[in-house]
Order: structure tokens, then sequence, then C-alpha cells
């Protein structure tokens, strides 16, 4: 059983950086199997895939949310990060960290979640 | 990119089967093997139900099923319980955008 532990403010005002990290129980953060990624349920809607980061470093992004994003990933700590810049009311929504199996597009382990909300 | 349609609610009584669908195009649905189905509980991580189209991870009841004709995926969920009610999202691997997902479908048990 992987566990995958989220951690960041819950509360981000407008025109500012969200910043969460994610942080994996065992050591496929640094397997080439496995695709690191962020995930976001805004309230009401459908899920929005946001962007992964591999092993190596090597990132794709939602084209949509591109300008604004930057991820890191620290095998060292077993941890990876998300920073999303300029948010708006717009970006409110649960924020989740997953594993992806690189061979199936599968989400086969979530973070428990964060609520982000942009708020003055 | 759009996200893969699905109907926003479905509904069944205990004991039947329900079907969900999930369209896309052949960019992404019809052109891959690699459809997964989540179950999400209010207030809980998604959890894979399906993945690879049809296959189910270990641990998960045989009542959920999975199939796939053309750019439409389908998930069935046979003999209906009360635990079964939930959200439930498609996903696919996408040539022009890597994953989309469906918009969610609301299963209510009557």
């Amino acid at each position: 059983q992987v566990l995958l532990q989220q951690s960041g403010p819950g509360l981000v005002r407008p025109s500012q950086t969200l910043s969460l990290t994610c942080s994996v129980s065992d050591g496929s953060i640094s397997s080439g199997a496995y695709y690191w990624s962020w995930i976001r349920h805004h309230p009401g809607k459908g899920l929005e895939w946001i962007g992964y980061i591999y092993y190596s470093g090597s990132t794709q992004y939602n084209a949509s949310l591109k300008s604004r994003l930057a991820m890191a990933i620290d095998t060292s700590k077993s941890q990876f990060s998300l920073k999303l810049s300029s948010v708006t009311a717009a970006d409110t929504a649960v924020y989740y960290c997953a594993r992806e199996d690189g061979s199936r597009t599968t989400f086969d382990y979530w973070g428990q979640g964060t609520l982000v909300t942009v708020s003055s | 990119q759009s996200a893969l349609t699905q109907p926003a609610s479905v509904s069944g009584s205990p004991g039947q089967s329900i079907t969900i669908s999930c369209t896309g195009t052949s960019s992404d649905v019809g052109g891959y093997n690699y459809v997964s189905w989540y179950q999400q509980h209010p207030g809980k991580a998604p959890k894979v139900m399906i993945y690879d189209v049809s296959n189910r991870p270990s641990g998960v009841s045989n009542r959920f099923s999975g199939s796939r004709s053309g750019n439409t995926a389908t998930l069935t969920i046979s003999g209906l319980q009360a635990e079964d009610e939930a959200d439930y999202y498609c996903s696919s691997y996408s040539r022009t955008s890597h994953v989309l997902f469906g918009g969610g479908t609301k299963v209510t048990v009557l």
C-alpha cells in the first residue's frame, strides 16, 4: 500500500501563489514506471488534470494552466510539489496528488485532497 | 480540450444493473486502450475501479465491469448495492492533452 500525504495552506490570497507538497511513503517516486500528478476538483464539477512530473524532473502540463504552473520533485525526500501562480477565485478547488501508472494512464494511488480556497 | 461526456446522473434499485457511458473521440477513448473508471464517495479521494477499458484492480468487486464500443466506453454495475451510491468518473489517455476526465456521473440507489 502506497500512501500519498499532502501538505500546504488551505487559503491563498488572489494573485498569490498556491503551493502544495505531496510525500510518498515508499521508494516508487524514483521508479521510471510512474508519473507524479496533480489533479483538481472544482466544486460541483468534474476532475481536471493539472500536470505531472517524472522522476527525472521532466514535466507535462495542462495547456490551459501551463503559463502559471511549476512542478518540482525531490527523490531524496520522496516528495513532489506544485506551484500555481497568479491565482484567482476560479482556482478554488480540492487539489489531489496522485501516482499515475505510466503504462496505463491510470491513477492508482491518491492523496487525501486539500481544499484550497482563493479569497482575500 | 473538452472533457469526456458522461450523463449527469443514473439511478437504480438494489439488485438492478446500471450502465454509465463515457463518450470521447478517436483521439482519446476510441484510439487507445487506456480508459479508466473511478468511484468517489463524498469527501474521499477517487478510487480506481476499472483500468485499461475492462480490467479490475485486485480487491474491486466483480460487479463492476467495463467495455468500449467505438468512441464510447461503458461502466456496468451489476447487483446494485447501497454502498455503490457515489460519483463515478471516466478518464482516458488523450493524444493531445495526455489525459482527459469525464464530467462525472452521480449514481443514486433508490
